[in-house]
């Protein structure tokens, strides 16, 4: 599998528990993306990487949010003392290219994070 | 405040005949708009895209039209197929080249294609 590559699939966990997410990108090179997708919306952006450098956080990620990505490679996204509320699809994305100009974005499968 | 509005939760089309989804934005910055299409358990995945000095874009099936000065467009599939049967999502982007491209998606319209 040559995709952009998320773990776990899906999360169940119970409030106040800290879960992680793992997301395999294609390239090392590349921009890394992290959106957050409730039902009914589509993707939020949330943080991205310029190899291993978090250039941007959304006002949507609280301190209870940390995201890595070590030596440029795979990253992270923590979440510590989750609250019902954190429930949602948090995609990983990569940019992969462009059409027309615009940068196209790869996303992943996502991880499913369900808070009891 | 949302930039990007798809006011069309969903749509049925029969097989064949026309999709036509619509896409309204109110960011003026905006440069690229694309369209990913999502199936379910699987990540957007990109569809096509057109830069906001065209006002058309053709790839095969697809074509999407953009109307700069109402700030809409709208994404044409024709014949529509079973298989198209997705969830739509139209995004915009400032396209800025040195720093990171923030991609802004509407909420998604999801089709339904009727044999």
């Amino acid at each position: 599998d040559t995709g952009v590559s998320q773990n776990p699939r899906h999360k169940i966990t119970k409030r106040g528990q800290n879960v992680t997410f793992r997301c395999d990108p294609i390239s090392e090179h590349n921009r890394l993306y992290w959106y957050r997708q409730t039902l009914g919306q589509g993707p939020e952006f949330l943080t991205y990487f310029q190899n291993e450098a978090q250039l941007e956080k959304s006002r949507l990620l609280s301190d209870r949010f940390s995201a890595e990505r070590p030596k440029g490679s795979f990253s992270t996204l923590e979440i510590q003392r989750t609250e019902q509320g954190d429930s949602a699809m948090y995609l990983c994305a990569e940019e992969t290219g462009k059409s027309s100009g615009a940068n196209v974005l790869t996303f992943g499968a996502g991880s499913r994070l369900t808070v009891l | 405040d949302q930039q990007v509005k798809q006011n069309s939760p969903s749509l049925s089309v029969q097989e064949g005949r026309i999709s036509i989804l619509n896409c309204d934005y109110t960011n003026s910055m905006f440069d690229y708009f694309l369209w990913y299409k999502k199936y379910p358990a699987e990540g957007p995945t990109f569809l096509i895209s057109i830069s906001s000095i065209k006002d058309k874009n053709e790839d095969g099936r697809f074509t999407v039209f953009l109307n700069k000065s109402a700030k809409h467009l709208s994404l044409h599939i024709v014949p529509s197929q079973p298989g198209d049967s997705a969830v739509y999502f139209c995004a915009a982007s400032e396209g800025h080249e040195t720093s990171y491209d923030k991609v802004i998606f509407g909420p998604g319209t999801s089709l339904s294609v009727i044999p």
